[in-house]
């Protein structure tokens, strides 16, 4: 079935350094992927919405010069953290729908970033 | 606009009992429901959804949810829990195959041996 893969899994950086998180689509192409942070023992809060060759749509209270976002290529999306602070410390999921199906999102493992 | 929820943020269950983990939505057009299981610092597996077809979805490890259009409700049932089925669950909408999901707040569920 297809996957999507995140990468790194856990993070650990510290303050004012930045961060890139990798998601990519392995055996389909994605035009379009989200991304999500979920806080301990919470839900998931869509960020933004990753296009490929356009700008990313951020959700309100989505700082975009935070949360740098580029989809350069159909099977790739990345989120950087710039200038991470503690509180950016969460984990952050990233999601695509598949071609071969497209009535199901796949899920990447998530990544652990913990700033110190 | 949608919305999810998830009646009850922890579920504690005896080992081979039902399993009824409650989900409501909203939704201005007909929905694409799904139910997610996440184990500890893992991603999201998809346990079932719903499309539009039967409204009796089946899916993986022996779940099963039942669309109720006029409950607007999606609860995921398991006749009999297993150990493994300690995890949590999110329940999520979309109003289009290709969108954002809206997610459900969460329920943990433990099962007691």
């Amino acid at each position: 079935g297809a996957v999507v893969s995140q990468h790194p899994s856990r993070v650990i950086c510290k303050s004012g350094t930045s961060v890139k998180i990798e998601c990519r689509s392995l055996d389909f192409q994605a035009t379009t992927m989200f991304w999500y942070r979920q806080f301990p023992k919470q839900s998931l809060m869509l960020m933004a919405t990753s296009n490929e060759g356009s700008k990313a749509t951020y959700e309100q209270g989505v700082e975009k010069d935070k949360f740098l976002i580029n989809h350069a290529s159909l099977t790739l999306s990345t989120l950087t953290v710039t200038s991470a602070h503690p509180e950016d410390s969460s984990f952050y999921i990233c999601s695509a729908w598949s071609g071969l199906n497209r009535a199901e999102a796949f899920f990447g493992q998530g990544t652990r970033l913990t700033v110190v | 606009a949608q919305s999810v929820t998830q009646l009850g943020s922890h579920v504690s269950v005896s080992e081979g009992a039902l399993v009824l983990l409650r989900c409501n939505y909203s939704s201005s057009v007909p929905p694409y429901l799904f139910w997610y299981v996440q184990y500890p610092n893992q991603g999201l597996q998809l346990l079932l959804k719903y499309t539009s077809a039967a409204t009796l979805v089946k899916g993986i490890n022996g779940f099963e949810a039942e669309f109720k259009k006029s409950e607007t409700s999606f609860h995921l049932t398991k006749p009999s829990a297993h150990m493994s089925d300690a995890a949590e669950y999110f329940c999520a909408v979309s109003d289009n195959a290709g969108n954002m999901l809206t997610f459900g707040g969460g329920t943990r569920l433990m099962v007691k041996p």
